[in-house]
C-alpha cells in the first residue's frame, strides 16, 4: 500500500499557483518524497524529489515540513498543459526501488 | 528522442494469444523496471532488472508472464495465454544507479493491451 495520501482533486486557475498537499506521517528518515505526473494517456513524467530539505527545478518546487509528515509540491503558474493526475511517493534510498503509487491527486486547470 | 520508447503502443489481442513488448531504456541507464496500470488506478510494480539480472518480482507476474533483458539494454515482456483481466497499460521505466544514492526513475509512454 502507498504510505502517502493525498486529496483525490483539485482545480486551479490558470496563471495561478497550484499547490498540492500530501500527507507522509508514517515517512522513515530514509525515505525520499518523490512527485510524478501522469497526463492523459501518457507515461508518468518525474517532476522532482527531495529528504528533508526544500527543493526547486524548472518545473516546481517542493516544500516538506519540518517534521517531514506533509509536503506540498507547488507549479508557480499553472497552465491548462498542467492538468494531469499528480502521484506523491516515499521510497526507500537504496534497496528495492520499486515505485508505489497512490491514487494521486486530479490536478484540473481552468482557463 | 532519447527517452525511454515502448513498442508497441497499442496492442488489441483475442483471449488466449500470446503478445510481446518491447522497452528500450535511456541510453546507460543499468536499470529497467516494469509497471502495470489499469484504469483509474496508479501504475503498479511488476518487475525490475539490474543490467541482465531481474532482482525483482511482484506477486503480480504469474507464471503467464515473462519479462528479460537478455544483453542489459532492451527488455521484453510476454504474456503467454492472454485473459481480459489483462487489458490494461503497460509502462517501462529506466534509471542510472552508480552508488547506494536513490535513482529516479524515467517512463515511457506505455503499451495499450486490449484482449478481447
Amino acid at each position: 500500500d502507498a504510505k502517502t495520501t493525498q486529496p483525490p482533486s483539485m482545480d486551479c486557475a490558470e496563471g495561478r499557483a497550484a499547490n498540492l498537499p500530501c500527507n507522509h506521517s508514517t515517512i522513515s528518515g530514509n525515505e525520499y518524497v518523490y512527485w510524478y505526473r501522469q497526463i492523459h494517456s501518457q507515461g508518468p513524467q518525474y517532476i522532482i524529489h527531495g529528504l528533508k530539505n526544500n527543493e526547486t527545478n524548472e518545473m516546481a518546487s517542493l516544500i516538506i515540513t519540518e517534521d517531514r509528515k506533509s509536503s506540498t509540491l507547488i507549479l508557480p503558474h499553472a497552465t491548462l498543459r498542467d492538468t494531469a493526475v499528480y502521484y506523491c511517493i516515499a521510497r526507500p534510498q537504496g534497496g528495492s526501488e520499486k515505485l508505489v503509487f497512490g491514487k494521486g491527486t486530479k490536478l484540473t486547470v481552468n482557463p | 528522442d532519447t527517452g525511454v520508447s515502448q513498442n508497441p503502443r497499442h496492442k488489441i489481442t483475442k483471449r488466449g494469444q500470446n503478445v510481446t513488448f518491447r522497452c528500450d531504456p535511456i541510453s546507460e541507464h543499468n536499470r529497467l523496471y516494469w509497471y502495470r496500470q489499469t484504469l483509474g488506478q496508479g501504475p503498479e510494480f511488476l518487475t525490475y532488472f539490474q543490467n541482465e539480472a531481474q532482482l525483482e518480482k511482484s506477486r503480480l507476474l504469474s507464471d503467464r508472464f515473462s519479462a528479460e533483458r537478455p544483453k542489459g539494454s532492451f527488455s521484453t515482456l510476454e504474456i503467454q495465454r492472454t485473459e481480459q483481466g489483462d487489458s490494461a497499460m503497460y509502462l517501462c521505466a529506466s534509471s542510472k544507479i552508480e552508488d547506494r544514492s536513490t535513482d529516479t526513475q524515467y517512463f515511457g509512454p506505455g503499451t495499450r493491451l486490449t484482449v478481447l
